[in-house]
Order: structure tokens, then sequence, then C-alpha cells
């Protein structure tokens, strides 16, 4: 299995910053790796597949890098609605695992 | 638009049994794999099952291999997951996964 590791697992920043995220896997996924984000009550919502592709109707300022094992998600310019939970998973084989998470805050 | 719609949740006492249906729409249904992901009161997110577009081919957790089963129906274009032996443990937020699209989720709650 896979071992998805994120950091950090709070990330404390203000409107208007820039936040990068980290998510190592624990071997080569290629760029099998999304990114969802999720705030409270609601289901989770796909950012970013194919590691840097943005899923439909996400806006530019979340951006995707990263192949192999290292991967980041970079917010520029961030919203008050951005304030959330960050989720990598890949999806290179099976079984599918999801990093513990990164808490976005204020 | 694509919509996933769960149901079948509830409240059940441990070693019963629940199904879990997805109904979806807005998309070719019988194309896409399909997924069951879980998430456990304040806690992560875990892939639980998968399902091949055609339905011959699944996979499971490790945590519910031999408990659980995934299935769909591509004329009706409803996804399943039949849950028996149920655990404390199975208590989460189910949801029902396509291409990256998510549906509201469905609880299960499991205690004595």
């Amino acid at each position: 299995e896979i071992v998805m590791t994120q950091s950090p697992a709070t990330l404390s920043v203000s409107p208007g910053e820039r936040a990068t995220l980290s998510c190592r896997a624990s071997q080569s996924i290629d760029n099998n790796l999304a990114w969802t984000q999720q705030k409270p009550g609601q289901p989770p919502r796909l950012l970013i597949y194919g590691a840097s592709t943005r899923a439909t109707g996400i806006p530019a300022r979340f951006s995707g890098s990263g192949s192999g094992t290292e991967f980041t998600l970079t917010i520029s310019g961030l919203q008050s609605e951005d304030f959330a939970v960050y989720y990598c998973h890949h999806y290179n084989n099976w079984p599918r695992t999801f990093g513990q998470g990164t808490k976005l805050e204020i | 638009e694509v919509r996933l719609v769960e149901s079948g949740g509830g409240l059940v006492q441990p070693a019963e049994s629940l199904r879990l249906s997805c109904s979806a729409s807005g998309f070719t249904f019988s194309s896409d794999a399909m997924s069951w992901i879980r998430q456990a009161p304040g806690k992560g997110l875990e892939f639980v099952s998968m399902i091949s577009s055609s339905g011959d081919i699944a996979y499971y957790s490790d945590s519910v291999k031999g408990r659980f089963i995934i299935s769909r129906d591509n004329s009706e274009n409803t996804l399943y997951l039949e849950m028996t032996s149920l655990r404390v443990e199975d208590t989460a937020v189910y949801y029902c996964v396509s291409s990256g699209n998510w549906g509201q989720g469905t609880l299960v709650s499991v205690s004595s």
C-alpha cells in the first residue's frame, strides 16, 4: 500500500497570501495524484488531477505540481472561501490512499 | 450537470447489514468506474471500494474485504454497496464518487 504523507498538518496564513501544501508518496505514482478540498459540513470537491490539471470550474489561483513522489498544491492570493481542509490522494493502483489532510486556517 | 445521490444510510447495531444506493445522472454512467469513499466523524477520507465501468472488476479495502460487496446496475444508473457484519468502526459518511464528482453522502451509524 502506498502511504501518502501531507505536510504541514495545519497551515496558518492570511487572506491575499500564498499557501504551499506538500504531499509525498511512499513510492512513485508518476503523476497519478489528485487534490481535493473539503469545507466543514460539505462533501469534498476535486481541485486538481493528473498532479497539475485543474478540474472544471476551479480558479486559476489553484495550481499543482510534481511527479513521482513529491507534489505541491499552491494557492495564490488566498480568499476567505479557500480556508478548508485539503487532501491529496493517488490513483496509481489499488488501494487508492489519501493523505491525512492539511487544514488551511486564518 | 453530474448528480450523485446516496441513500440507505441509518442507525444499525453491530453485526447487522445495510445496503447503500447511489443514483447517478448527468453523465454516461456505464462508461465510468465508480467508488465508495467514507469519512468517519472528525476523521479523514478512506477509499472503501471501487468497481469497473462494466462491473466485472471490484476492489475493496482490507478493512471491509469479505464483508462489503459493491455492485452496479448500468440499466438503472445505480451503484450499490451491500454492507454486512457491520462494526462500530464502520460508522462514517459514505460518499459515492465518479471521476472526481462527489455525492452529498449518507451517514451510517453502527452502535449498540
